[in-house]
């Protein structure tokens, strides 16, 4: 228990659904992510939020829209997917400086929404 | 964005054995990471290495940063099956905050 929670745990969902994935923490923390992890492939970064604000987007597909309305939320609203989409999707949060030059600090993932698109 | 090698890919060894992890890149980090993720869980912090050489411990885990700050191993001594999971190292480039990811290695430790 990393304390960011994920909802739904899996997913299943047809090319024209829409659906959103819920990531939420109380760590106190300011920076949230999104990830994708995909087999036999390193983890890709989609999209960070700092102070509720997007920083950072990985030149990901329109398909996948971010939402952030406070440092304790953050959403993933999917549309049109495509099967190849299919993966697990991680949501982890960090204490502020993540995004500093000399800073390494640890990030606490949630235990991933596993979605299938149909 | 910068390759992270890991190997091996995969290890499957009997319980009590010794292995070691590889990662490395052409690139130098100002720190590196390894995380651990179990089945149905996400990726759990268990070590930051940030100087070159540092050798850290965690129980029967050993992390050690190379010199060069370009690659790093974990070795664990006497593998129990709790110790299966993906391990994955995560490093920071040395010229901003970007985290590069490797592909990560799938150990399996049979009773």
């Amino acid at each position: 228990e990393t304390g960011v929670t994920q909802t739904p745990r899996h997913l299943v969902m047809g090319m024209t659904n829409k659906k959103s994935l819920k990531c939420e923490q109380h760590l106190g923390h300011n920076a949230m992510y999104w990830y994708k992890q995909s087999a036999k492939k390193p983890l890709e970064l989609m999209f960070v939020y700092n102070f509720k604000e997007q920083t950072e987007n990985n030149s990901v597909p329109s398909r996948f829209s971010p939402e952030c309305p406070n440092s304790s939320h953050l959403f993933l609203h999917l549309h049109t997917l495509q099967p190849e989409d299919s993966a697990l999707y991680l949501c982890a949060s960090s204490p502020p400086g993540l995004l500093s030059l000399s800073s390494y600090n640890e990030q606490f993932f949630g235990p991933g929404t596993r979605l299938t698109v149909l | 964005t910068q390759l992270l090698e890991q190997s091996p890919q995969f290890l499957s060894i009997q319980e009590g054995e010794n292995l070691t992890v590889y990662c490395n890149s052409s690139s130098v980090f100002s720190s590196l990471q390894w995380y651990r993720q179990e089945p149905g869980e996400g990726p759990v912090l268990l070590v930051t290495v940030v100087t070159g050489g540092e050798v850290k411990k965690l129980k029967r885990l050993t992390f050690q940063f190379g010199d060069a700050r370009k690659d790093s191993s974990l070795h664990i001594t006497a593998a129990q099956p709790g110790d299966t999971g993906l391990y994955l190292c995560v490093a920071q480039e040395t010229s901003g905050s970007r985290l590069t990811f490797g592909e990560g290695t799938q150990l399996t430790v049979n009773p």
